[in-house]
């Protein structure tokens, strides 16, 4: 059963507007989300992270909120560029639960960023 | 320079055959990660090591082994290659509880 998931396996935005990339989990041991872009023929790239002490941090445009209680991230991209256009992985690592620290992640969210 | 690469780049493979990817890391991590990936389905692991000698199952480990005999350097295996192996295959490092992970480029198998 899937621990992380991206229930959007697309999303296209408008240049300048605002991204949304949503992210839930079922595992409450998780204490630590991470988001990873990745172009094609590329690896995936670390984007910004979150603790579970946190709920919300920011990294310039890039802004990871985090909503324990509803076990549920999101990042949002202000102002989306197009060379935003990527897919972008949600992961999720914890203490608990048998994972070692390892990341779990999610399917994926392709954004298609248009001028 | 590339802190995770991986070597070959592309690889096209015949069913049966017994391939060996290849992954090296520059900063000196000692969790090193090999991954997984198809179209729709993410990120998978197949499987991991905290350090030398150290050798865990991920998710996906049936058809595949591992090496890691130096720190740097941690190796994939498909003893006997079958179609549904072709996929994406990513090289991790780091990782250290709160620590993110670094991603190789990728090496993209067709096992024919």
């Amino acid at each position: 059963d899937q621990q992380v998931k991206q229930n959007s396996p697309s999303l296209s935005v408008q240049e300048g507007r605002i991204s949304i990339l949503n992210c839930d989990y079922t595992n409450s041991m998780f204490d630590y989300f991470l988001w990873y872009k990745k172009y094609p023929a590329e690896g995936p790239t670390f984007l910004i992270s979150i603790s579970s002490i946190k709920d919300k941090n920011e990294d310039g445009r890039f802004t990871v909120f985090l909503n324990k209680s509803a076990k549920h991230l999101s990042l949002h991209i202000v102002p989306s560029q197009p060379g935003d256009s990527a897919v972008y992985f949600c992961a999720a690592s914890g203490r608990g639960g048998g994972s070692q620290g390892n990341l779990i992640f999610g399917k994926g969210t392709k954004l298609s960023v248009k001028p | 320079d590339a802190d995770v690469t991986q070597t070959p780049r592309n690889r096209i493979t015949k069913t049966g055959k017994r391939i060996m990817l290849e992954c090296s890391q520059t900063k000196g991590h000692d969790r090193m990660y090999w991954y997984r990936q198809d179209p729709g389905l993410g990120l998978r692991l197949i499987y991991y090591s905290f350090d030398v000698k150290d050798i865990n199952k991920g998710e996906i480990s049936d058809g595949y082994s591992v090496s890691r005999q130096a720190q740097a350097k941690f190796s994939l295996s498909l003893e006997s290659a079958i179609p549904n192996q072709t996929a994406l295959y990513f090289c991790a490092a780091g990782g250290r509880e709160g620590e993110t992970q670094y991603f190789g480029p990728g090496t993209r198998l067709l096992v024919l």
